[in-house]
């Protein structure tokens, strides 16, 4: 495998369901990324790790939990989570935590919560 | 705050030339960004220009640098159907942040 990874691809759950999203970069890359692409808005940061410690949280709700074990692998963990929270999660690796380190996008998880 | 602008729609026909145009509030990014993304896949670095730059030519691409204005146009030459994508246009913000538009649809049809 090379890139960015995501599973699974596509998710279905209720309301009341837990949940987790796995994010895994192979390119020796020492920041990760989460970020919520919704239908109507541009595209959201959620969460920045940086060398395995988190460095931007931007008001994200408490249901959505990341969780970085290593450099190279990030999780979302979502429990009872809302119908406006259906979008596609992207994660994204870079060199380093600095704007002008390009960004490698994973393919995404598209998740519908019903 | 910061905030990055495009139009949500394009339409061309293949074969003729693309521009698709962004505007940004914030003057301060070292670099710019265009990102495609194609229908169920994740966002892909396209191109990019340095801030001290007008223009940058890569192929087909070619990125034209406003800074007085503050807009960033990316032009496809000889758009083709493997083009129909959405197209981000990004800066970087305060803390380092990439902010992104909410991206332009660029349909191509015969």
């Amino acid at each position: 495998e090379t890139g960015v990874t995501q599973t699974p691809r596509h998710l279905v759950m209720g309301m009341t369901n837990k949940k987790s999203l796995k994010c895994e970069q192979h390119l020796g890359h020492n920041a990760m990324y989460w970020y919520k692409q919704s239908a109507k808005k541009p595209l959201e940061l959620m969460f920045v790790y940086s060398l395995e410690e988190r460095v931007e949280n931007n008001s994200v709700p408490s249901r959505f939990s990341p969780e970085c074990p290593n450099s190279s692998h990030l999780f979302l963990h979502l429990h009872t989570l809302q119908p406006e929270d259906s979008a596609l999660y992207l994660c994204a690796s870079s060199q380093s935590y600095q704007g002008s380190s390009e960004q490698y996008f994973g393919p995404g998880t598209r998740l519908t919560v019903t | 705050g910061e905030d990055v602008e495009q139009s949500l729609f394009l339409s061309v026909r293949e074969g003729d030339s693309s521009v698709i145009n962004c505007t940004y509030t914030d003057s301060s990014s070292t670099y710019l960004y265009w990102y495609k993304q194609e229908p169920g896949a994740g966002l892909q670095l396209l191109t990019y220009i340095f801030s001290n730059m007008d223009m940058k030519q890569d192929q087909r691409l070619t990125v034209l640098l406003n800074k007085k204005d503050k807009h960033l146009s990316l032009r496809i030459a000889d758009t083709q159907t493997g083009d129909s994508a959405i197209y981000f246009c990004a800066v970087i913000g305060s803390y380092n942040k990439l902010i992104f538009g909410a991206g332009t649809r660029l349909a191509v049809h015969p």
